[in-house]
């Protein structure tokens, strides 16, 4: 048990529809990065967000955006879903960016294209 | 080339060996992790090493900054071992570069 919950835990969408996902993390985590992992593949950074602002950004188009909120959750929004986005996607919550602590992760959206 | 390698990509041992798991990374970093996902999805972090060696069971995890290189021990391998274990780097965004993981099976 992580203390870092996300939902919905299966989703399918249509190619062209618009998805948000949602992550509670630890209390006091100020700190949530998102990630996309395919099948067979390690997860890829999406972005992290660090007391409500975005921070840091991975090699994914703009129509993967994010919001968090000051009660530690926060949001993935992916617009016109493309078959490519099926993947899992996992947030991780810290409570520093840069420190080196402890990452601890949600299990998992698991998203599905058709 | 991955900044992050992973060695080997799938490993079947038999319940009761010694399981050895490698890593190796090409980016200067402050520490590294690593982590177990099981079949679920969730990701469950095991160790976050600087330098030396830690111990948490029957896993053991080690270091070496000057070659760019860990490796993950389990001792006594049980069936319930059987997961992937993925080794990551922090990024200069302190965001973690994952390597592809070693998919691990013990059998009984």
């Amino acid at each position: 048990e992580t203390g870092v919950t996300q939902s919905p835990t299966h989703l399918i969408k249509t190619r062209g529809q618009q998805v948000t996902l949602r992550c509670s993390s630890q209390s006091g985590h100020n700190t949530v990065s998102w990630y996309q992992q395919a099948l067979g593949q390690g997860p890829q950074f999406i972005f992290q967000y660090y007391r409500e602002e975005e921070n840091g950004r991975g090699n994914f188009p703009p129509r993967f955006s994010g919001l968090q909120f000051p009660n530690y959750s926060s949001e993935l929004n992916v617009n016109a879903l493309e078959l490519d986005d099926s993947a899992l996607y996992l947030c991780a919550s810290s409570l520093d960016p840069h420190a080196n602590t402890e990452a601890f992760f949600g299990q998992g959206t698991r998203l599905t294209v058709v | 080339k991955n900044e992050v390698e992973q060695s080997p990509q799938n490993l079947t041992a038999q319940e009761g060996e010694f399981i050895t798991i490698n890593c190796s990374y090409s980016v200067g970093i402050s520490a590294l992790h690593w982590l177990q996902q099981h079949p679920g999805g969730g990701i469950v972090s095991l160790f976050m090493l600087s330098s030396g060696k830690k111990k948490h069971g029957r896993l053991i995890a080690t270091i070496n900054i000057q070659e760019k290189h860990s490796s993950l021990h389990i001792t006594a391998s049980h069936p319930r071992d059987s997961a992937v274990y993925i080794c990551a780097v922090r990024g200069s965004q302190g965001n973690l570069i994952f390597g592809k993981g070693t998919k691990l099976s013990v059998k009984p």
